[in-house]
Order: structure tokens, then sequence, then C-alpha cells
């Protein structure tokens, strides 16, 4: 069974500033079964990017890349929408499905 | 577009039953595998359960298996999850979410808006 650990917990920074962050699963995992998902308060999550690919609508200041068994997403310049919580998710081909425990975007 | 409907969420006793209900529209609704997913009061996303396009396979989360029983109606393009001998800890927001065309397992493409179950005495 896969765990995720997503760092940093909370991450404060300012628009305009890139944002980085990470998901480490605890084996070898494909990115194909790797996804990203924003939450902000009070709504449902949101499909950001997964296998390998951005979501319809999300644009491409959102990217995402994998070495080894950590995943990363980048917000290359931070709009004021971005601020939310981040999960990681992988789907693998059997269950169950891992969520990471979530990374808070909050402005600085 | 996609929309996805959750009802059935309440108040329920500990050790009582409880049943959500997921209306889809605007998709084929019998291609999809569809999930439940659950959050806890200011907690991260857990996986509960997922249903094949047909029905014909279901997997839960350890937490609820024997307890929870994912199902579906195709023919009225509704997913339900029936929750029994409820314990406090069921207490989150129920979110169902559709999965992937024809297989079990997929990301999550489209949500609901979910629905509150508190498990109280």
């Amino acid at each position: 069974e896969v765990v995720l650990t997503q760092s940093p917990g909370t991450l404060s920074l300012s628009p305009g500033e890139r944002a980085t962050l990470s998901c480490r699963a605890s084996q070898s995992v494909s990115s194909t079964y790797l996804a990203w998902y924003q939450q902000k308060p009070g709504q449902a999550p949101r499909l950001i990017y997964g296998a390998s690919s951005r979501a319809t609508g999300i644009p491409d200041r959102f990217s995402g890349n994998v070495s080894g068994t950590d995943f990363t997403l980048t917000i290359s310049r931070l709009e004021p929408e971005d601020f939310a919580v981040y999960y990681c998710q992988h789907y693998g081909s059997s269950p169950p499905i891992a969520f990471g425990q979530g990374t808070r975007l909050e402005i600085k | 577009q996609v929309q996805l409907v959750e009802s059935g969420g309440g108040v329920v006793q500990p050790g009582r039953s409880l049943r959500l209900s997921c209306a889809g529209s605007g998709f084929t609704f019998s291609n999809y595998g569809m999930h439940w997913v659950r959050q806890a009061p200011g907690k991260g996303l857990e996986w509960v359960a997922v249903i094949s396009y047909d029905g014909s396979d279901q997997y839960y989360a350890d937490s609820v298996k024997g307890r929870f029983t994912i199902s579906r109606d195709n023919s009225k393009n509704m997913l339900y999850l029936q929750m029994n001998s409820l314990r406090a800890e069921d207490t989150a927001v129920y979110y169902c979410a559709r999965g992937r065309q024809w297989l079990v397992l997929g990301k999550f493409d489209n949500w609901g808006q979910g629905t509150q179950v508190t498990v109280s005495s």
C-alpha cells in the first residue's frame, strides 16, 4: 500500500512568487497514476493535474514533475486565486487509493 | 456540463445507519467508475469506496470495510453509499467523484459539493 507524504505542511508566499509543493511516495510509483487537487475553504476539491498533464481549464502556470518517488507541483507565478490546500493522490492499478495529508498554500 | 449532487446526509446516533445518494448528469453515467471520498472536520481527504462502471466490482477502504456498501443504479444515474454501524469517526463531509471511463481506478475529474454526515448521540 502506497503512503504519500506531502511537504511542507504550510507554505507562505506572496502573489507573483513561485511555489513548489512536494509529494513523496513510500515506494516506486508511476507518474501516470499521480494526481494533484486544489481545495478552497467550503468547496469540493478540484483536479489540477493528473496522468502527467494539466486538467481541463487549468492555466499553464501549473506544472508537474517527477524524480524517482518524489512528485512536485510547481506554480510558476502565484495568483491570488491559487492560495488553497493542495493534495496529491495515487490511484495505481489496484485499490486502495491514497491521498497525501495536504499542503496549505497561504498568503504571506 | 458534468454535475454530481449528493444528498442524504444528516445527524445520526452511533450504531445507526444512513444512506447517501449521488445523482449524476451531463455525462454517460453508466460508462464511469464512481467513488466516495470523505473529509473529517479540519482534516484531509480519505478515499472510501469505488464501484466499477457496471456495478460488478466494489472496493473499500479498510476503515469502512464490512460496514459500508457502495452501489449504483445506472437506469437512474444514481450512486449510493449505505453506511451501517456508524461511529463517531465517520463524521465527515462525503463527496462523490467521477473516476475513469470503463476502469475501476483513475483520477477524479469531477466532484459533487458534498453532504455532511454527523455521528453523535
